[in-house]
């Protein structure tokens, strides 16, 4: 079964470092989307992207984030400047089209800002 | 976005049936229900989706009544792999919806 990859799959940062989290989605997906779990907490939405840009943010993805599909496999998330606040599970996830029911999930990166 | 409420918890027995309800009275006419699945550090997997009446897959049925303001995701014999918690979502399945996960039902299942 396709699955979408993460790397790394846990990550230590200093506050005020920039991190990038990487996604390679499944291959012929074509929406992309990254969320967040703090602990014990809720799955956010953070950001979708579509056709090479963004198609909707919510206000947790402000400046300090950006996302970017370098090379039409890889898909990043970027924190410039880290707070101990960003410290949680960032899930990426991929979809076929706008129709396709569900969405597939990576396995996670545990971003822990120290 | 329509507001969905389920238990916050569940227990039950190995090879039970489990039925999960899940409440959604400001459904719209566009939505779709779609149940995910989380065990602990890992990403929501998808288990299924439907808009009105029943839908079967080889994990789980899903029972939609005419009125669609509640669904219960049914998961037939439960085994142990089975606990994780359960997210009820509704929204409109077309384009690149935004998932709104709720805090969903976590269910263990016990010897």
């Amino acid at each position: 079964e396709p699955e979408v990859t993460q790397t790394p799959s846990h990550q230590v940062t200093q506050m005020g470092q920039e991190v990038i989290l990487r996604c390679v989605p499944i291959s012929n997906h074509l929406y992309f989307y990254w969320y967040r779990q703090i602990l014990g907490q809720k799955v956010e939405f953070l950001v979708s992207f579509y056709n090479n840009e963004i198609s909707e943010k919510s206000e947790i993805f402000d400046d300090q984030f950006s996302v970017e599909r370098p090379d039409g496999s890889n898909f990043t998330l970027k924190i410039r400047s880290t707070k101990l606040e960003d410290s949680a599970m960032y899930f990426c996830a991929s979809r076929l089209d706008g129709t396709s029911p569900g969405y597939t999930f990576g396995s996670g990166t545990r971003l822990t800002v120290v | 976005l329509a507001k969905t409420t389920q238990p916050i918890s569940m227990d039950s027995y190995e090879g039970q049936e489990v039925n999960i309800t899940c409440s959604h009275n400001n459904i719209a006419t566009n939505d779709y229900i779609t149940w995910y699945q989380q065990f602990p550090s890992q990403g929501p997997r998808f288990i299924i989706q439907g808009y009105k009446t029943k839908v079967t897959n080889e994990v789980a049925s899903l029972f939609i009544p005419a009125d669609r303001k509640s669904s219960t995701l049914s998961l037939p014999r439960v085994s142990l792999s089975d606990t994780a918690v359960y997210y009820c979502l509704v929204g409109y399945s077309n384009s690149g919806y935004a998932l709104n996960f709720g805090k969903g039902t976590s269910l263990l299942v016990t010897p």
